[in-house]
């Protein structure tokens, strides 16, 4: 069983400030991260899928980073403003085996105070 | 290009009826991953599908529940006999094919076994 962990759980951030949090996996178990932003009500909307260990991408003020042979990614937010309001949820895709099936953490709850 | 599309998105049965939820791919997408949220829990993975075949059904309990995806149509997630435990929020994602590919999520049916 993979076991995708996300820290912190919560967060409150003051608009304009910029936060970052963690999503940590089992590097031995690899093959792709991916980044969803879910907001109340909505579906949750893919972010970055990442791969390569040193990797990083970025979509306006948000941007991640990932280390494979650490098992970790960090997703920063710059300048957070009250829209970036969301859960972020980190995604393992294990070593291919048939498809694409995602192993989900626990999530981000992000808070971003005007 | 209508996005991934979910119904009902509310449903309601009582205890020892069948739940039929439905989900649309995107169009170009052949492939279809079924998750599922209980509360206070994160997504879970179920079932991923292609056309008339199951490929992973690793994620789907034993018993009482099923899954389609035929030639034509939508993708069928079928639970017999529901319990209370199966209330909570199905989510079914699509995506062009496998590899690194970003999976795009319906908006969710939401199932309240009473």
């Amino acid at each position: 069983i993979l076991n995708v962990e996300q820290s912190p759980q919560s967060l409150h951030v003051q608009e304009g400030d910029s936060t970052n949090f963690t999503c940590s996996f089992p590097s031995s178990n690899f093959y792709a991260l991916h980044w969803y932003r879910w907001e109340t009500a909505k579906s949750p909307e893919a972010l970055f899928v990442m791969t390569l260990n040193g990797d990083e991408k970025k979509k306006g003020r948000i941007s991640a980073t990932l280390n494979t042979k650490e098992g970790y990614s960090y997703l920063y937010i710059k300048g957070s403003q009250p829209e970036d309001s969301a859960t972020y949820l980190c995604a393992l895709d294990g070593i291919k085996a048939a498809g694409n099936k995602l192993t989900f953490g626990g999530g981000t709850r992000v808070l971003v105070k005007p | 290009n209508a996005g991934v599309m979910q119904n009902p998105r509310h449903l309601v049965r009582r205890r020892g009826q069948e739940a039929r939820l439905r989900c649309s791919p995107m169009k170009g997408h052949s492939h279809v991953y079924w998750y599922r949220q209980l509360p206070e829990e994160g997504l879970k993975f179920m079932v991923y599908l292609q056309k008339e075949n199951i490929i992973d059904e690793s994620g789907m309990p034993k018993e009482r529940f099923s899954a389609e995806f035929p030639k034509e149509g939508p993708s069928i997630l079928r639970i017999q006999q529901v319990v209370r435990g199966d209330s909570a929020a199905y989510f079914c994602a699509s995506s062009p094919g496998t590899g690194l590919y970003e999976q795009y999520f319906g908006p969710g049916t939401r199932l309240t076994v009473t």
